[in-house]
């Protein structure tokens, strides 16, 4: 089976303007989970989508908004982009969608900088 | 409100050594824990999980974990490290009576020098 993609993996955008990164989880996988990565925060988890609907909701400012459509792909969307944007954005996937216990299988990440 | 800290930023180590990577967590309620590992420019995989049962847990590419609830710690250990094992490892904790949302510790950075 083909693993976790993310693209695209690197972007460049300059603060104001907004992104859209995409994901698309390993077939089957109805869960798909967005986590922000910094060298200061760590890793931070942002939502969770389940069979198209926000199931779990992290503690970021309405900027960060995402869907899931009904192939599960995921996109994830900032608006109004802030210096302290600039992270790895990690998308996974699980089978069942119990984030409690699944194991998340991790793409690659999409690696965002704001100038 | 549940946290994981990852007692060590840095651990070196020289091939075919022991090691063992820190992992305390706090939480009120019953508990799952996951290590991951990170390896440069990818995403995280997982080394193991305890959900429940045996405290002693064992993973993949020889690693294996100990969930000591009195002292709320869940270390990870290798008996004999590689190059290879050089990678960012990450401990996870996640509520089974309360939010779902795992949360990651710091991360630990193991070196393993030839």
């Amino acid at each position: 089976k083909a693993g976790v993609t993310q693209t695209p993996r690197y972007l460049i955008k300059t603060r104001g303007q907004q992104v859209t990164l995409s994901c698309s989880p390993i077939s089957g996988h109805r869960s798909v989970s967005w986590y922000q990565q910094t060298p200061g925060q760590g890793l931070q988890f942002l939502f969770e989508y389940f069979s198209e609907t926000q199931r779990n909701k992290g503690n970021f400012p309405g900027r960060f908004s995402g869907r899931q459509f009904s192939n599960s792909r995921s996109e994830m969307n900032v608006s109004t982009l802030e210096l302290g944007d600039s992270a790895l954005y990690l998308c996974a996937s699980s089978p069942t969608g119990g984030i409690s216990t699944d194991t998340q299988y991790f793409g690659p990440g999409t690696r965002l900088t704001v100038l | 409100a549940q946290s994981v800290t990852q007692l060590d930023s840095q651990v070196p180590v020289f091939e075919e050594a022991p090691v063992e990577l820190r992992c305390n967590y706090s939480s009120s309620v019953s508990v799952y824990l996951f290590w991951y590992v990170q390896y440069p420019n990818q995403g995280l995989q997982l080394l193991l999980k305890y959900l429940s049962g045996s405290t002693l847990v064992k993973g993949i590419n020889g690693f294996e974990a100990e969930f000591n609830k009195s002292q709320t710690s869940f270390h990870l250990r290798k008996p004999s490290v590689h190059i290879s094992d050089t990678a960012e490892y990450f401990c996870a904790v996640s509520e089974g009576g309360g939010s779902y949302i795992p949360t990651f510790g710091r991360g630990t950075s193991l070196i393993v020098h030839p």
